[in-house]
């Protein structure tokens, strides 16, 4: 099956500091990623929707230029919390869309990064 | 009213039970009926999707669709405690020029030994 990375597995920043999450699909081309942010014991939060070579789409109440996705190629989006402060501690899990795939359109999910700011 | 509803739990069923687990939606347009199993700090991971109403059976797992009620089932034959995880249902919906996955909030299984 469809393999989605994610790196670093966790991070321990400095309040005030940015963070960059890299997901990279590993065997296939995804020309849409999606990132998600999940608190705990609650259910995955959508953030954005990044598409490759366009801007990524942003879910209302997230601040666009807090959190910087880029989706440079067909395998690889990152993430960047910028000026990162202890409420963005979360676990941020990404997912690829593989635009070969069936029409249900199957997102393969990446096993989360865990931020943590001091 | 959320999109999607779902009982977070915990359930906790004794190895080898039948587990049901449940899900109902309020948007009649949903596409496509998925279920995800989560284990603690880890990424959701596919088990079933299906589309139309009916059963669809693979191995253990059924994951049933009621469209008329807006109701959709995921059942575990011969639990074991290595399916205690977090159970999400999610479904498809079109969104702008995306397709998006409106989730569940999980419900979180324990299969006791």
């Amino acid at each position: 099956g469809a393999v989605v990375s994610q790196h670093p597995s966790r991070v321990i920043c400095k309040s005030g500091t940015s963070v960059k999450i890299e997901c990279r699909s590993l065997d296939f081309q995804a020309t849409t990623m999606f990132w998600y942010r999940q608190f705990p014991k609650k259910s995955l939060m959508l953030m954005a929707t990044s598409n490759e070579g366009s801007k990524a789409t942003y879910e209302q109440g997230v601040e666009k230029d807090k959190f910087l996705i880029n989706h440079a190629s067909l395998t690889l989006s990152t993430l960047t919390v910028t000026s990162a402060h202890p409420e963005d501690s979360s676990f941020y899990i990404c997912s690829a869309r593989d635009w070969t795939s069936g029409s249900y359109n199957e997102q393969f999910f990446g096993p989360g990064t865990r931020l943590t700011v001091l | 009213q959320k999109e999607v509803e779902q009982d977070p739990g915990p359930l906790s069923v004794p190895e080898g039970a039948i587990v049901s687990l449940n899900c109902t939606y309020s948007n009649s347009a949903f596409q496509y009926f998925m279920w995800y199993r989560q284990y603690s700090r880890k990424g959701p991971e596919l088990l079933m999707y299906t589309y139309s109403s009916g059963n669809k059976e693979d191995g253990r797992f059924t994951a049933q669709v009621d469209k008329s009620s807006k109701y959709i089932s995921l059942f575990i034959r011969d639990s074991q405690p290595s399916d205690s995880a977090t159970y999400l249902c999610a479904m498809t919906a079109v969104r702008g020029s995306n397709y998006q996955l409106i989730w569940g909030a999980g419900t979180k299984l324990i299969i006791k030994p």
